[in-house]
């Protein structure tokens, strides 16, 4: 596609709920990031994906959260049992391989627990 | 690891420059960003520059990278209403793929 695409870009949920976020990076890009940005905590490294690959995980805060991304695309962040220090701006990015030229960023899913 | 650092506000007259700075502690080759993100939108690129280069114009945006210092700049001419937003510096390592961002600078264009 044109660009970095997120879905939903507004969700609301209740606190315990499951959550899944969607990401349709720019077709070609075969490294995909996601990162969270909240306030006081600015712009955090979550999971890295190379093709269908998470080798680096390290930035997801707890075991509720996990990632996986499907024939080398789309990639779905998912959040069980959300609590409301899960409520961030969720940015998904991609970049055309490891270290490969610059990241182009979507415009984020805004997470808000209730 | 790396450490970005920005200041956090920055207001200036429309018509007049802005310049944005930033400093960042990775001492390997390293690829130095300039991020924009408007209220409600996700990061858009505006440019980047390797630490081997000292300076890089693009249309109204000139990036300054001062290497003994560790300092980046973001300079904007003639800036605009339509350039209010936050900014931010991120630095990656040429051999890595994760992005260190700095805390971003809100910037306030006033008529």
């Amino acid at each position: 596609g044109a660009g970095v695409s997120q879905s939903p870009s507004n969700k609301v949920t209740e606190k315990g709920k499951d959550v899944e976020l969607r990401c349709d990076p720019i077709s070609g890009h075969t490294a995909l990031y996601w990162y969270r940005q909240s306030l006081g905590q600015g712009l955090e490294f979550l999971i890295y994906f190379q093709g269908n690959s998470a080798p680096d995980k390290s930035g997801l805060p707890s075991d509720r959260f996990s990632a996986e991304r499907t024939g080398g695309s789309v990639s779905t962040l998912t959040i069980q049992r959300t609590q409301q220090e899960d409520s961030a701006v969720y940015l998904c990015a991609s970049s055309l391989g490891q270290g490969a030229g610059e990241a182009f960023f979507g415009q984020g899913t805004r997470l808000t627990v209730v | 690891g790396e450490d970005v650092e920005q200041s956090l506000f920055l207001s200036v007259r429309e018509g007049d420059s802005s310049v944005i700075n930033c400093t960042y502690t990775d001492s390997s080759s390293t690829y130095l960003y300039w991020y924009k993100q408007e209220p409600g939108a996700g990061l858009q690129l505006l440019t980047y520059i390797f630490s081997n280069m000292d300076m890089k114009q693009d249309q109204r945006l000139t990036v300054l990278l001062n290497k003994k210092d560790k300092h980046l700049s973001l300079r904007i001419a003639d800036t605009q209403t339509g350039d209010s937003a936050i900014y931010f510096c991120a630095e990656r390592a040429s051999n890595d793929y994760k992005l260190s961002f700095g805390a971003g600078t809100t910037v306030t264009v006033r008529a």
